[in-house]
């Protein structure tokens, strides 16, 4: 149980360009999910947590125009990078729990990894 | 400021060996402490947290960690390694924000 699938699992596009990465709950109903961004030496940083029907909590330092989240259902959420440039190339993890609040369990999707060209 | 320190980048144990993981960090407050694991070409998976309570903690395949207020440490232990546990270990510290240490990678040879 407790399955996140993200979507795609690569994707490489021209700069320029928006790129939509989708984060799904396969049999439960995630009412916090996270984005996280991991860069080319393996640093993590967590981006946002979004709660389902609500804007998106950006942590410091992250664009939120340039990396728009949404959490329309409780089984999705949606990161789009908006013009995406070479700097923004990365491997993007999403994560749900069920309920809110960092004491409740993450259950992480495989990542999708970000290449502009 | 906030910060995380994973002052090994690599960690190679013995199969059958115990294994330690070093975590130290500076915060203010009381933090939220953890530890997430990544295999190659994965995502993370979390292993366990700290967040109040008994100072050893018990997550995951096995591993736990021992939150140490006085030393500011949370290092990650198993009493004895697999060779499946190779992979990238994370720390995490959230308090105001999160903050991730830089990773240590562990080897652990047959």
């Amino acid at each position: 149980g407790a399955v996140v699938s993200q979507h795609p699992s690569r994707v490489i596009c021209k700069s320029g360009t928006s790129v939509k990465i989708e984060c799904r709950s396969l049999d439960f109903q995630a009412t916090t999910m996270f984005w996280y961004r991991q860069f080319p030496k393996k640093s993590l940083m967590l981006m946002a947590t979004s709660n389902e029907g609500s804007k998106a909590t950006y942590e410091q330092g992250v664009e939120k125009d340039k990396f728009l989240i949404n959490h329309a259902s409780l089984t999705l959420s949606t990161l789009t990078v908006t013009s995406a440039h070479p700097e923004d190339s990365s491997f993007y993890i999403c994560s749900a729990s069920l309920g809110t609040g960092w004491n409740q369990p993450q259950h992480f999707g495989d990542g999708t990894r970000l290449s502009i060209l | 400021a906030q910060s995380v320190a994973q002052p090994e980048d690599q960690v190679n144990v013995a199969e059958g060996n115990p294994l330690t993981v070093k975590c130290t960090y500076s915060v203010s407050g009381n933090p939220y402490l953890f530890w997430y694991v990544q295999y190659p070409n994965r995502g993370l998976q979390f292993l366990l947290k700290y967040i109040t309570g008994d100072n050893l903690v018990k997550g995951s395949y096995g591993f736990e960690a021992e939150f140490n207020k006085s030393q500011t440490s949370f290092h990650l232990k198993k009493p004895s390694a697999l060779v499946s546990d190779s992979a990238l270990y994370f720390c995490a510290v959230r308090n105001n924000d999160m903050r991730f240490g830089a990773g240590t990678r562990l080897t652990v040879k047959p």
